[in-house]
């Protein structure tokens, strides 16, 4: 049984970068589609962007297009998020989630890894 | 983007009552690309509904989805206490993928 474990909560400075994990454990990706959702506190979910880890090109929503990047290293079944100049009101819960395509990352979300916390605060 | 409208905001029933959800479309949505998600506090969302009606894998039967075009809902036929949580719809038929605010199901 496949789960998607999430790299650790973590504390920014405005301005910095960070970089969020999830792998595949118990199996891979096997081609399937993997997205980026925020969780603002207390608010609803947002799509970033995601990928099929064996294609090159990502894809983005408009508003994170010039800020993040999303990535994917298939031998390690892992895929990644960075956001670039981080501002305080990036501070929410990120998710990966599995989607249950392999043509397209436009598609619903059958598998979410556990959340990652990331804190802007100077 | 297709914006969705979700009501209400708040649904305050008691357990073994039914819930209609409902999530409204900017546009008509693609093929009824629309899913539903229930995620409880400190969780992840759980997939419930894909393509406007069909359920997920390990669903209760007392999920159900309808509608087509720009409106759908969401029924939960009897409440179980673990059915109070906060329920997402999700449209995936154009990018960007796009979210609905979420309709809280709390105790009445």
């Amino acid at each position: 049984q496949v789960q998607l474990v999430q790299s650790g909560a973590e504390v920014k400075k405005p301005g910095s970068s960070v970089k969020v994990s999830c792998k595949a454990s118990g199996g891979s990706f096997n081609n399937f589609a993997v997205s980026w959702v925020r969780q603002a506190p207390g608010q609803g979910l947002e799509w970033m962007g995601g990928i099929i880890p064996i294609f090159v090109s990502p894809n983005y929503a408009p508003k994170y297009q010039d800020r993040v990047t999303i990535s994917a290293d298939e031998s390690t079944s892992t895929v990644f998020m960075e956001i670039h100049s981080l501002r305080s009101d990036d501070t929410a819960i990120y998710y990966c989630a599995k989607s249950q395509s392999t043509v397209t990352t436009y598609f619903y979300f059958g598998l979410w890894g556990q959340g990652t916390l990331i804190t802007v605060s100077s | 983007e297709i914006v969705l409208t979700q009501s209400p905001g708040t649904l305050s029933l008691s357990p073994g009552e039914r819930a209609t959800l409902s999530c409204r479309a900017s546009q008509s949505v693609t093929s009824n690309y629309l899913a539903w998600y229930q995620q409880r506090p400190g969780q992840a969302p759980r997939l419930l509904i894909y393509g406007a009606s069909r359920r997920a894998t390990g669903v209760p039967d007392r999920f159900s989805g309808s509608g087509s075009g720009a409106d759908f809902t969401l029924t939960i036929s009897g409440l179980e206490p673990e059915d109070f949580a906060v329920y997402y719809c999700q449209q995936y038929g154009r990018a960007p993928l796009t979210f609905g605010p979420g309709t809280n199901v709390d105790i009445k």
